[in-house]
């Protein structure tokens, strides 16, 4: 079965600090991932995705992930957390062949402490 | 400004009645997708369109339905709610139906009491 585990429900780091935020995934097939962005009241907002490329994958403000086959894991790092990073964050999986619906984790809320 | 529109923003409906949520998806794209986003189920997939037809069939109710029109806008039908149907619901879209990912709109929150 195609599965999503994000260890972690909440995470807090300090203003300047790193952020790295868990994603692991399970696959029978090879994978796309992805994660995304959900401020209050908002929608969701991709911040990168991996698509069988670079296995370093550069997103949007300044967070980037790195997809390890051997750990099938897929971490969001940031190296200095800002107050606007402050937000729930979602990894999700989808499939190189079949439907492309995504499968999303439970996600983490990111609270970054002044 | 995502791209993808959701109306309405919010709608606050009584059990039993019958709502139906509209999508608009970016231009040029022909895949839709709707999903459910509740505190005790998190993320949901429902229902996927592309180009008018049917593609993938998620966690849907058999309450509830969906098609997709022409000119690719798409409604998400939901009847006979219950208070559990209160939830955010997206609406998703992307140019075809490979698997890179999707550009979603706003939501709608929907409060059943």
């Amino acid at each position: 079965a195609q599965s999503v585990t994000q260890l972690g429900s909440h995470v807090s780091v300090s203003e300047g600090a790193l952020v790295l935020l868990r994603c692991n995934y399970s696959s029978s097939v090879p994978p796309y991932l992805f994660w995304y962005v959900q401020y209050p009241n908002q929608g969701l907002q991709l911040l990168l995705k991996y698509t069988s490329a670079a296995t370093l994958v550069k997103g949007i403000n300044g967070f980037e992930a790195e997809f390890k086959k051997s750990e099938t894991s897929f971490h969001l790092t940031k190296p200095s957390a800002h107050m606007s990073d402050a937000a729930e964050y979602f990894c999700a999986v989808s499939f190189q062949t079949g439907a492309n619906n995504l499968f999303f984790g439970t996600g983490t809320r990111l609270t970054v402490i002044p | 400004d995502s791209g993808v529109t959701q109306t309405p923003k919010h709608l606050i409906t009584a059990t039993g009645q019958r709502v139906t949520l509209r999508c608009s998806p970016r231009s040029g794209d022909l895949s839709v997708y709707w999903y459910q986003q509740s505190l005790d189920q998190g993320l949901q997939f429902l229902i996927q369109y592309y180009n008018g037809e049917e593609r993938a069939k998620g966690n849907i109710l058999e309450r509830f339905s969906a098609q997709q029109f022409p000119d690719l806008h798409s409604e998400l039908n939901l009847s006979s709610l219950e208070l559990g149907d209160s939830a955010l619901y997206f609406c998703a879209s992307s140019p075809g139906t490979e698997g890179y990912g999707y550009t979603f709109g706003s939501g709608t929150r929907l409060t059943v009491v």
